[in-house]
């Protein structure tokens, strides 16, 4: 069965420097969505992305964040300077279609920033 | 912006009782409400979802109901099993104006004992 591979599974930060947080979605999807959750709260939406542009974003999704997708097959989260409240679990997704449909979820990352 | 919640926050039943679990939410524009099941370090996985078009839809032991006058859904689980124990994200997404933007509930943790 497809799946959505998120590399790697755990991150540890140290605050003030960059990450990237990789995910290679399902191979025939055009969406593609990062999410959050800090521990015990719920999934946040970050950010989504179709034709090489984003599509939409939310509050969360500051000038620290980027997304990218270098080359047709990953798809990456970066964050460009990290702060202690930046760590959670961050969750990659693909759909076939923009909505109406189901997206498949990675397994996550876990970003520990100290 | 959309608004979701999830009621009840945790929830504990006996092996083959049932389990429902509710959310409402307050843009009239959205249409798709999957349910998620999450397990301890893994990322949602999709187990049945609904289009505004639909008032119900069964999988198994697994139904959920809309009832779009009221914007609210709800999950039902019948003859509970100890692996159905997880935590379960009800979620809208918008269409348009909000393409792929997904707003989650809280979540409910469902603990089944045998």
């Amino acid at each position: 069965e497809p799946e959505v591979t998120q590399t790697p599974s755990h991150q540890v930060t140290q605050m003030g420097q960059e990450v990237i947080l990789r995910c290679v979605p399902i191979s025939n999807h055009l969406y593609f969505y990062w999410y959050r959750q800090i521990l015990g709260q719920k999934v946040e939406f970050l950010v989504s992305f179709y034709n090489n542009e984003i599509s939409e974003k939310s509050e969360i999704f500051d000038d620290q964040f980027s997304v990218e997708r270098p080359d047709g097959s990953n798809f990456t989260l970066k964050i460009r300077s990290t702060k202690l409240e930046d760590s959670a679990m961050y969750f990659c997704a693909s759909s076939g279609q923009i909505s109406n449909t189901e997206a498949f979820f990675g397994q996550g990352t876990r970003l520990t920033v100290v | 912006g959309e608004n979701v919640e999830q009621h009840p926050s945790t929830l504990s039943v006996q092996e083959g009782d049932s389990a429902v679990i509710k959310c409402t939410y307050s843009d009239s524009a959205s249409n798709y409400f999957p349910w998620y099941k999450q397990e301890l370090g893994k990322g949602p996985q999709l187990i049945i979802d609904i289009r505004s078009n639909v008032g119900e839809k069964k999988d198994q032991r697994i139904a959920v109901t809309l009832n779009k006058t009221a914007k609210h859904f709800s999950l039902h689980i019948t003859e509970t099993q100890p692996e159905d124990s997880a935590v379960y994200f009800c979620a809208a997404y918008g269409w348009d104006t909000n393409a792929g933007k997904s707003t989650f509930g809280d979540g409910t943790t469902l603990t089944v004992k045998p």
